[in-house]
């Protein structure tokens, strides 16, 4: 079957554009993250969802990011008012169960904020 | 705060060297541990985990891992490398106390020459 995928590959926005990540989870899978991974470093967390209760939201770094999977499948990370601090490589994975376990990753959207 | 350490950034090996890739974490109390792999070109994939039992724990491709407590550690090894195994390497660490945050590392690319 069909792994993660994620939408754009790449994006570039000009500082203060707003940009929406699109990430299509393994389907039936319940739990849903999104990371964040600066060049040269380990992703960080920024969201999980558990079907579509977004349970924790304490690594989203400011509020212009906001993240939603209204039917508990597909999910988007909106960014607004983009800074060049927002580029970085965002990954989404999901999983089968509830909390931790195997996550299976997307291949990542390439944010270049300029 | 939580950290997880990999004390290696770059290493070069030649095939049928020995490795071991170091990663130590900084929380006190019960973790789940994995470490991810990311081939080039490829998504983060697992490659093993430790939950509980048996400290030494056997992934994919030859690779293991040892959870020592006393030491925070959770070190990768395999005997003897191939070509196909260069890839970067990421250490993640799930504290106790969440149910689905990952602390990453911040990588180690291993390049093996043929």
């Amino acid at each position: 079957g069909a792994g993660v995928s994620q939408s754009p590959r790449y994006k570039v926005a000009k500082r203060g554009q707003d940009v929406a990540l699109r990430c299509d989870p393994i389907s039936g899978h319940v739990s849903l993250f999104w990371y964040q991974q600066a060049l040269g470093q380990g992703p960080e967390f920024l969201t999980y969802f558990q079907n579509e209760a977004q349970l924790d939201k304490s690594g989203l770094p400011s509020d212009r990011f906001f993240a939603e999977r209204p039917e508990g499948s597909v999910s988007t990370l909106k960014i607004q008012r983009t800074q060049q601090e927002d580029s970085a490589v965002y990954l989404c994975a999901s999983s089968p169960r509830q909390g931790v376990d195997e996550q299976f990753f997307g291949p990542g959207t390439r944010l270049t904020v300029l | 705060a939580q950290s997880v350490s990999q004390h290696n950034h770059h290493v070069i090996l030649s095939e049928a060297a020995s490795l071991e890739l170091g990663c130590n974490y900084s929380y006190g109390g019960t973790v789940n541990l994995f470490w991810y792999v990311q081939y080039p070109g490829q998504h983060l994939q697992l490659l093993l985990k430790y939950f509980s039992g048996d400290p030494l724990v056997k992934g994919i491709k030859g690779f293991e891992a040892e959870f020592i407590k006393s030491k925070f550690s959770f070190n990768l090894r395999k005997p003897s490398v191939q070509w196909s195994d260069t890839a970067e390497y990421f250490c993640a660490v799930n504290p106790g106390d969440s149910n689905y945050q990952l602390i990453w590392g911040a990588g180690t690319k291993l390049i093996i020459k043929p």
